[in-house]
């Protein structure tokens, strides 16, 4: 069973298009969040949610929209994609709220975003 | 702020080699330290982890120990693999979790 489940794997699309990357953990977990990581390998938090409330919102361009329907689903939602989103997109969850030192995160497979 | 400098790669090394990632922290208080592994077309991984000072965090012969006097996390391997190539993270967690920005370990046969 896969703990952390993203879709799609891969995601071409035109720039200025809309899209959404789903993200779904069967581990119970309670905070869910969305890392991009660039083409360098650096790894970047963009949000966090705690039982379907936001906790951290680093800065982001407000095109990209993140949705909570549950504590198991945490979606991520593009507007008007550039060419500088090209990235990979990884969920991750972990057990607490952020703050909880020792909480291990586990990463979703990533999603590979590529825009023309 | 939070912040993880760790040694800038790529390194390559040959099978059996001994392995040293150097990493160092910046934060407030004590936070945890973790080491995270990223195989090719993956996502990434605890490797390991520690909670507190002089805490040794190892698994599958990667060892990594808390030192706070000098704020070091540096992850070693005495004799590494070439299934061992992959992109290392070091990670603390202090309210919330900030990662390094990876070296690319390859081990050739």
């Amino acid at each position: 069973d896969t703990a952390v489940s993203q879709t799609p794997k891969y995601l071409v699309t035109q720039m200025g298009n809309d899209k959404s990357i789903k993200c779904e953990q069967n581990l119970g977990h309670d905070t869910m969040y969305w890392y991009k990581q660039d083409s360098k390998k650096f790894l970047k938090i963009m949000f966090s949610y705690n039982n379907k409330e936001l906790i951290i919102n680093e800065t982001v361009p407000n095109r990209f929209s993140p949705k909570s329907p549950d504590k198991a689903h945490l979606n991520l939602h593009i507007n008007s994609l550039e060419l500088g989103d090209s990235a990979v997109y990884f969920c991750a969850s972990s057990q607490g709220a952020p703050g909880v030192g020792t909480d291990t995160q586990y990463f979703g497979p990533g999603t590979r975003l590529t825009v023309l | 702020g939070n912040s993880v400098t760790q040694m800038e790669g790529p390194v390559t090394l040959s099978e059996e080699a001994f392995l040293t990632i150097n990493c160092t922290y910046t934060a407030t208080g004590y936070p945890s330290l973790f080491w995270y592994v990223q195989y090719p077309g993956e996502g990434l991984q605890l490797l390991l982890k520690a909670t507190k000072a002089d805490d040794k965090g190892s698994n599958k012969g990667f060892e990594a120990t808390y030192r706070k006097e000098t704020t070091s996390f540096h992850l070693e391997k005495g004799s590494v693999q070439v299934s061992d190539s992959a992109v290392y993270f070091c990670a603390l967690h202090n309210n919330d979790m900030r990662f390094g920005a990876g070296t690319r370990l390859t081990v050739k046969p």
